[in-house]
């Protein structure tokens, strides 16, 4: 069965350092998003890509926050300058449509900010 | 406001023992709703799409259903190995998807 795989599954970084998460989306998926989950709390959106570029964002996702399909098959989450609050576990998420239809999650990334 | 309320937030039941997880949304124009279960330091794996009111689906010991302001995710004879946090998740129009908070379920042996 086809699946999202996310890299790394977890990941450990300095405060102020870079971290760049990474995503292969179903094959056939055209829509691809990024979601967090702070421990113990809801998971929330940050940001849609479609035809190589941002379709929507939300305000969590500022400045610190960039999203690339580097070739055919990656896509790839970039936190510029972490910080302790970014600790989270980060999904990656596809769908072959926007609306309506299914959205698939990969395992998760999870980011550890010290 | 949140748009998707989940309740109970927790719940325990012996195996064996039916009941129902509720989730209310108040959104305008519902593309589709989705129940998702999540283990712990996992990611949501895909349950269920409700697309209109009256709409069942089923898939062994879990049943969801719609109606125009709540979804019930129905678990007949559940086992052990169904306790985690089942997600509810709602699409207003193209917007992304909106999660509730989830139930956490506790199936005892």
């Amino acid at each position: 069965e086809p699946e999202v795989t996310q890299t790394p599954s977890h990941q450990v970084t300095q405060m102020g350092q870079e971290v760049i998460l990474r995503c292969v989306p179903i094959s056939n998926h055209l829509y691809f998003y990024w979601y967090r989950q702070i421990l113990g709390q809801k998971v929330e959106f940050l940001v849609s890509f479609y035809n190589n570029e941002i379709s929507e964002k939300s305000e969590i996702f500022d400045d610190q926050f960039s999203v690339e399909r580097p070739d055919g098959s990656n896509f790839t989450l970039k936190i510029r300058s972490t910080k302790l609050e970014d600790s989270a576990m980060y999904f990656c998420a596809s769908s072959f449509d926007r609306s309506g239809n299914t959205i698939y999650f990969g395992e998760g990334s999870w980011l550890t900010v010290v | 406001e949140d748009q998707v309320t989940q309740s109970p937030e927790a719940l325990r039941l012996q195996e064996g023992e039916s009941s129902s997880l509720n989730c209310s949304y108040t959104v305008s124009g519902l593309r589709g709703l989705f129940w998702y279960r999540q283990d712990p330091g996992k990611g949501p794996e895909f349950l269920f799409t409700l697309y209109s009111a009256g709409e069942e689906k089923e898939k062994e010991r879990l049943k969801a259903t719609l109606t125009k302001k709540e979804s019930f995710l129905h678990i007949t004879a559940p086992k052990p190995e169904d306790s985690a946090t089942y997600l509810c998740a709602v699409q207003d129009g193209n917007t992304p998807l909106v999660f509730g908070k989830g139930t956490r379920l506790s199936v005892i042996a």
